[in-house]
């Protein structure tokens, strides 16, 4: 079975950039369409990327994302980190039944 | 501004049924595509199932026997009922709207709603 595979947690300072990766347990993720979602605490989860790096009106700049075949692995990307930034983030794909997979989630701190 | 609200009983009893729906405000239920996706407590994202405004249907095959997701385009809503419920099935329940199906690709989602399993 396809999956995603996410660090647990992350953790920076204000300002900084920060990446979160998401690894694919076979196959080409690069072949996949690959999103994003933000879940802050308590709330519900939103989408933050779709379409490998294309961003929902209202998703400032400072959140990217990219694929790196050769890895596997997407990634996502959050310049110049706010203490709002503190939340769940899971990467989201799917496999050849078109089965919607969720890798497992990455906190991430800001301190 | 496209909203989906969920809605139902926050408890049921072990071996009953789930049944929520998700109202959809903002936008017409006949195009797109519609899911469930549930969170246990402490834990992460787990799918659940789509359906087509058409009603074709497409389940997680870890509940595939269990999960039946219809479409009410006169009501503008979708419904979820899980039946033979455990304290497994305790969760928050998101409905969520694809943009696209083939690849899923999400856009708005609902706040969530807490079903809890207990007798």
């Amino acid at each position: 079975n396809f999956m995603l595979v996410q660090p647990h947690s992350v953790s920076e300072s204000p300002g900084k950039t920060v990446t979160i990766s998401c690894t694919g347990s076979s196959g080409s993720i690069g072949s996949n369409s690959v999103q994003w979602h933000q879940q802050r605490p308590g709330r519900g989860p939103t989408t933050l990327i779709y379409d490998e790096n294309q961003r929902p009106s209202g998703v400032p700049d400072r959140f990217s994302a990219s694929i790196d075949s050769s890895s596997n692995s997407a990634s996502l990307t959050i310049s110049g980190l706010k203490t709002e930034d503190e939340a769940d983030y899971y990467c989201q794909s799917y496999d050849f039944n078109n089965y919607v997979i969720f890798g497992g989630g990455t906190k991430l701190t800001v301190l | 501004q496209v909203q989906l609200q969920e809605s139902g009983p926050g408890l049921v009893k072990p071996s009953e049924t789930l049944s929520l729906i998700c109202t959809v405000s903002g936008g017409s239920i006949s195009s797109y595509f519609w899911t469930w996706i549930r969170q246990p407590p402490g834990k992460g994202l787990e799918w659940i199932g789509y359906i087509s405004y058409s009603g074709i249907t497409n389940y997680n095959p870890s509940l595939n026997s269990r999960v039946t997701i219809s479409v009410d385009t006169s009501n503008n809503h979708f419904s979820l009922s899980l039946p033979a419920v455990t304290a497994a099935d305790t969760a928050v329940y998101y409905c969520a709207r694809l943009r696209r199906l083939t690849p899923p690709t999400f856009d708005y989602w609902g706040q969530g709603a807490l079903v809890t399993v207990s007798s």
